[in-house]
Formats: C-alpha cells, structure tokens, sequence
C-alpha cells in the first residue's frame, strides 16, 4: 500500500545551519506531496506541496523537490532559525487531486529543534 | 490560505462524561473534513471522514459509537467523545478539504484530557 518514509528525529541544528530532512514514498498512480509543520501545542499548517514530478513547492525559505525517479520529497532550508524548531510531517494524497475522498497518508513527523 | 476553526482547544473533564468538539470551515464551504488523533510525539492517525449530509465513514478499529461525528452543514463537523474515559485522554485534529485549492486545512487542535 502506500506509505511515507520520513528521517527519524530529533534532529538538533545550530542557527544559520542547512537543514535536510528526507522523506521517501511508495504510491500507485501519480500522488500529490506535502509538507507540514506543526508548531508546539498547534495543529498543523500546510508549509509547502508539489502535484507532479519535477515541481519545486518552496515557502519561507523551505524547498522540496518532488523526484518521481528516486520516489523522494526531501524538505531544505538553507539558513534555519530558532523559530522553525517545530515537527515536520511528509505526507501524500494518493490520486492525482485531493478530492472530498482523499485520505492523507502521514510519515511519522520529524521533530527539529534549532539552538540559537 | 483558508481558515480551519477547532473549538475548544482544550477541554478537561470527568471520567464518564461526554465532550463536543467543533470544526468550522470560515471562509469555505467543505464537504468532506477529516477527524484525527494523535498521541504524544507520534504522527496523526485518521479516525473517520465526516461528509456533509451523510453518515461519517470510520477507519478500522475507531468505535463508532464511541466517537460521534456529525456533518450538519457545510461549514461545520462534530465529535463527541461520549462516555470519556482517561484512555481517550489525546490531542484531536480535524482538517477540511478545500477542493477548489487541492488543499487540506488543518484547525489547530483540540486537547482533551479526561480525569
């Protein structure tokens, strides 16, 4: 079935440092990628999303490029802050849209911590 | 982006006792929106998806009749969580599908904690 592999945290950077954190996906047809990012004691928000091979969603900062060859949506900052210290979810919708019956499957979220 | 509203954000109550929680679409009417549950430092696990004018469809092993939804108009789903008991005690999310942007809207979540 469809699934998201996402790196397993904490992962503890220092202000300014590059962030990776990989995310790999097993779907059939042609899934749309996301990324959220949940704040402590928030739901979550919607950072950036990609809907085809090859397309770049980026937000503050944030990129991922999704690789339909090596089936990865790997999120890069290049310059993180204290305030991204959050828990980032890889996520796929398993058709080609979200429609009212799409379900997103979650990876397991990868806690970030940033020291200043 | 659109507005996903949860209420409350958190609730305590005693064992036994049955809690509502509200998810409201502000600025977009949703026919379908998602419940899910999370636990301590783990990722969501999707309990039921709640459609507009129809019965919820639950997802394996979520009781029913222990966790009601209910869709009663296009802006605006429920849970209640009836006889609480500390085992129920979770953080609770909904999301809304806004179909025109492809997107699902997350609320900011319900913290629960039955004592």
């Amino acid at each position: 079935g469809n699934s998201v592999t996402q790196m397993e945290g904490p992962v503890t950077l220092s202000e300014e440092a590059f962030l990776t954190i990989n995310c790999t996906y097993t779907a059939t047809g042609y899934p749309s990628l996301f990324w959220y990012v949940q704040y402590p004691g928030e739901g979550l928000q919607l950072l950036l999303k990609a809907t085809k091979a090859d397309d770049k969603g980026s937000n503050k900062g944030f990129e991922a490029t999704y690789r339909k060859e090596t089936t990865s949506f790997h999120l890069e900052k290049g310059s993180v802050q204290v305030s991204d210290s959050a828990v980032y979810f890889c996520a796929l919708s398993d058709r080609w849209t979200v429609n009212r019956d799409d379900k997103i499957i979650f990876g397991k979220g990868t806690r970030l911590h940033i020291l200043p | 982006g659109a507005v996903v509203s949860q209420h409350p954000s958190w609730v305590i109550c005693k064992s036994g006792t049955s809690v509502k929680i509200e998810c409201r679409s502000l600025d977009f009417q949703a026919t379908t929106m998602f419940w899910y549950r999370q636990f301590p430092k783990q990722s969501l696990m999707l309990m039921a998806t709640s459609n507009e004018g129809s019965k919820a469809t639950y997802e394996q092993g979520v009781e029913k009749d222990k966790f009601l939804i209910n869709h009663a108009s296009l802006t605006l789903s429920t849970l209640t969580v009836t006889s609480a008991h500390p085992e129920d005690s979770s953080f609770y999310i909904c999301s809304a599908v806004q179909v025109q942007e492809n997107i699902q809207y997350f609320g900011a979540g319900t913290r629960l904690s039955v004592l």
